[in-house]
Order: C-alpha cells, then structure tokens, then sequence
C-alpha cells in the first residue's frame, strides 16, 4: 500500500516561511490534498490538488509538488497558524485514500 | 452551507456493535459522495470508506473490512456507519465527511466528529 511521510514537528520563527514536506514514491503522478487541524476541533482543507487554495484560505499558504517531494510552505507564519497538518493521496492501486503521519507545526 | 452532524458514538464493549449516523443539511446530499475518516487518541488521520452517491460503489479501510458497512439514504440525507466485532483499536473520532460532487476530490467539509470508545 502506499505510504505518506511527515515530519512529527516543524518550528519557525513568526514572520518567517515553514514549509511542512510529504513523502512518497513518485508522488508528483498524484494529486495531494492537505488539511489543518487545529487542537479540538475537525480538520479544515487548506490545500487542493498540489497547489490549488480553497476560497477563503490567505495566499501565504502555497503548495508543490515535485518528484517524491509534496509541500505546503505557509509564509509570514503567524501564531494561528500552529496546527497539526495532513497531507493526503488516492491509493491509485485499490481505490483507498492516504493520509500522510500528520506535521504539529510551531510558530515559535 | 455544507453542514454535517454525526451521532450514535458511546462506549461499547469488545466485539460488540454500533452504529453511527451523519446528517447533512445545506446541500444536495444525493449528489455528493460521502467518506467516514477517524482518528484514534492522539493520533493521525485514518481514511475508513467511502460511499457514491447511489451505493453502487463502497471502498473501505483494510483493518475495517468485511466488519464496518457503510450506508446511506438520500430521501433521510443521512449516511451511516454500521461497526461490528469491534476492537480496542477501533477507538477514536469518527468523522463524517464528503468530497462534493467529486468521488476522488479533496474533502471539502468535515463534521465535529463522534467520539467511539471500545473498552471493557
């Protein structure tokens, strides 16, 4: 089956830019979600297909997606955005959905 | 607005049986595909089925097939999660959740989730 990595943890600095990376084997032939979840409450779509944002989500969010390496890079991080997030694939081989480990993001 | 309320989590002893309900309101629910995503205590996300809008096509999680079933019924705008022979690592947050008109799209709302406790 197919398998997302994520860094447990990512600390920046406030005003700085953090970049949360997923994982797989020739992730680029898929199409990457990513989600944010903040502590007690439901996960939120932040990021579409690699680099796509949802209506409403600031442009300091950014995706890519290049070789084995997807990314979500958040600029000029600011204390709200301390979250936990998820990056997801679809599992072309049978039909089920991944989730990468999750990344606990710090704004320091 | 996209709206979704799950219900029916509880505590429920090892192999036994539960049934979880979710509401949708604010859209067209028989359009939309509808998933169940959990995530146990302290953990990560866990996909564990997907539904089409008309059942003819249902995907499920490994560690939950041929135990859980999900359902659903368009005239009630409601899905469900049918668990059997439940286990300790069943225990977690069950969410309900749906990706639109897009069966293999990006999961675009999300309920606050119903909490399943299997323990003894």
């Amino acid at each position: 089956s197919y398998v997302l990595t994520q860094p447990p943890s990512v600390s920046v600095a406030p005003g700085e830019t953090a970049r949360i990376t997923c994982g797989g084997q020739n992730v680029d032939r898929k199409n990457v979600h990513w989600y944010q979840q903040k502590p007690g409450q439901a996960p939120a779509l932040v990021m579409r297909f690699d680099d796509d944002r949802p209506s409403g989500i600031p442009d300091r969010l950014s995706g890519s997606n290049s070789g084995n390496t997807a990314t979500l890079a958040i600029s000029r991080a600011e204390a709200g955005d301390e979250a936990d997030y998820y990056c997801q694939v679809r599992d072309d081989n049978n039909d089920h959905w991944v989730f990468g480990g999750g990344t606990k993001l710090t704004v320091l | 607005e996209v709206k979704l309320v799950e219900s029916g989590g509880g505590l429920v002893q090892p192999g036994g049986s539960l049934r979880l309900s979710c509401g949708g309101s604010g859209f067209n629910f028989s359009t939309y595909w509808m998933s169940w995503v959990r995530q146990a205590p302290g953990k990560g996300l866990e996909w564990v089925a997907n539904i089409k809008r008309d059942e003819s096509e249902k995907y499920y999680v490994d560690s939950v097939e041929g135990r859980f079933t999900i359902s659903r019924d368009n005239a009630k705008n409601s899905l469900y999660l049918q668990m059997s022979g439940l286990r300790a690592e069943d225990t977690a947050v069950y969410y309900c959740t749906t990706s639109g008109n897009d069966f293999w799209g990006p999961y675009i709302s999300w309920g606050q989730g119903t909490l399943v406790t299997v323990s003894s």
